[in-house]
């Protein structure tokens, strides 16, 4: 069974620390894989969406990196700020056609200023 | 285009009465994603269409649910004689042909609480 693990469940930080969130699949067959913020009782927005062929993408303070091998990705953000408090998720696509996206149940984020 | 449009945002019914949703997906989009998330948990996969045919459901999809996306356009889900376990985050997505090369853009969902 295809299954997506994001540990922890919460994490609480003061602002300007760097911090890694973290991302596991059980199939290396996993096509690619995209991570999500969603703000409490909104919508999913995409942050970043890292090819198979790639090993990592990066958007401002955001980095995101898949290693297939080991079944893990990892979402780096720097210098964290209060407004980056939201739930983090992250799906892999198990096929091109992107019709089997697997999510993790995210990771909560707190950052205090 | 200003994305993925879902309308109501909320929605509270009772149980028993029949709801329907709306997703307005990005214009050039040809594929259109329903997914549902209850509290604490991560989407779970219901429905998708490309342009107009469904073409996969899941096991999630009880009878009581129905989609449709007539011309490939927006879409409506229906949820007939409503449950306690209907109560949910309902989002909607779209994407191009090969989503997994494009990703997912995602609506700011529907909420439904059912009394």
């Amino acid at each position: 069974k295809q299954e997506v693990t994001q540990i922890p469940a919460a994490l609480s930080v003061p602002e300007g620390e760097n911090l890694v969130l973290n991302c596991s699949f059980t199939d290396s067959a996993i096509y690619n894989l995209q991570w999500f913020r969603q703000d409490p009782g909104k919508g999913l927005t995409s942050l970043l969406l890292i090819q198979s062929s790639q090993r990592e993408q990066t958007s401002g303070r955001l980095n995101a990196s898949l290693d297939k091998s080991s079944g893990r990705s990892t979402l780096y953000i720097a210098a964290s700020q209060p407004g980056d408090s939201a739930t983090y998720l992250c799906a892999g696509f198990y096929n091109q056609a992107g019709t089997a996206l697997i999510f993790g149940k995210g990771t909560t984020l707190s950052v205090s200023s | 285009d200003t994305g993925v449009s879902q309308d109501p945002r909320h929605k509270i019914t009772k149980r028993g009465q029949n709801v329907t949703f709306r997703c307005d997906p990005i214009s050039e989009h040809n594929r259109l994603y329903w997914y549902r998330q209850t509290l604490g948990q991560g989407p779970e996969f219901l429905t998708y269409f490309q342009n107009e045919a469904q073409l996969e459901k899941s096991r999630l999809l009880s009878d009581r649910f129905s989609a449709e996306r007539p011309k490939g356009s927006f879409s409506t889900l229906e949820i007939q004689r409503t449950e306690q376990g209907d109560s949910a985050m309902y989002l909607c997505a779209s994407s191009l042909t090969a989503s997994a090369n494009y990703g997912y853009t995602f609506g700011s969902g529907t909420r439904l609480t059912v009394v």
